[in-house]
């Protein structure tokens, strides 16, 4: 059964760095596109970030450019989402997401930005 | 990177058909085959319903069915039921591994 676990969500003041994981299991990790998607409260999906099965490629929505980054382990099964620079309008639940269809995705994990 | 245009609402009675629209450009939806569209109920994530305009994945009853024509897709939910009360989001792929997603529909089973 494919599963995806997102961790490290919380409260950060704006300005403030995060750094999100996704867990992924079974299914063969490596050999799939994965993806960040984001859900602001009450508002719709966005795309955010993916990144290629050997980590060589990763495209970004433009809001996010230059500050998140997308990185993958896939030794350790898992996807990651540094966020620096946060802004209030980062607040979202960040769900992490499997192949550019999307076609499995996490729970999602709360990322709330605010003084 | 703009967002495709839904409906912010349809609803319909159990048995009867609706369709959600969805409308880009031809720099996303126009231009390539590969639009998806997603069910969420309340506090879940995400179900992906739709892959490639008409596709659909294991386990999706054949009720939901997908199309375009130009710069505008669109998800058919047939014989509708109870459970298809939900929010409906599509997505396209919108060249250089980018993608844009619709603002979601909320449909309401009468």
């Amino acid at each position: 059964e494919v599963q995806l676990v997102e961790s490290g969500g919380g409260l950060v003041q704006p300005g403030g760095s995060l750094r999100l994981s996704c867990a992924a299991s079974g299914f063969t990790f490596s050999s799939y596109w994965m993806s960040w998607v984001r859900q602001a409260p009450g508002k719709g999906l966005e795309w955010v970030a993916n990144i290629k099965q050997d980590g060589s490629e990763k495209y970004y929505v433009d809001s996010v450019k230059g500050r998140f980054t997308i990185s993958r382990d896939n030794a350790k099964n898992s996807l990651y989402l540094q966020m620096n620079s946060l802004r209030a309008e980062d607040t979202a639940v960040y769900y992490c997401a499997r192949e550019l269809r999307f076609d499995y995705w996490g729970q999602g994990t709360l990322v709330t930005v605010s003084s | 990177q703009s967002a495709l245009t839904q409906p912010r609402s349809v609803s319909g009675s159990p048995g009867q058909s609706v369709t959600i629209s969805c409308t880009g450009t031809s720099s996303d939806v126009g231009g390539y085959n590969y639009v998806s569209w997603y069910q969420q109920h309340p506090g879940k994530a995400p179900k992906l319903m739709i892959y490639d305009v008409s596709k659909r994945p294991s386990g999706v009853p054949d009720r939901f069915s997908g199309s375009k024509s130009g710069n505008t897709a669109s998800l058919t939910i047939s014989g509708l039921q109870a459970e298809d009360e939900a929010d409906y989001y599509c997505c396209s792929y919108a060249g250089s591994y980018t993608f844009v997603f619709g603002g979601g529909t909320k449909l309401t089973v009468l």
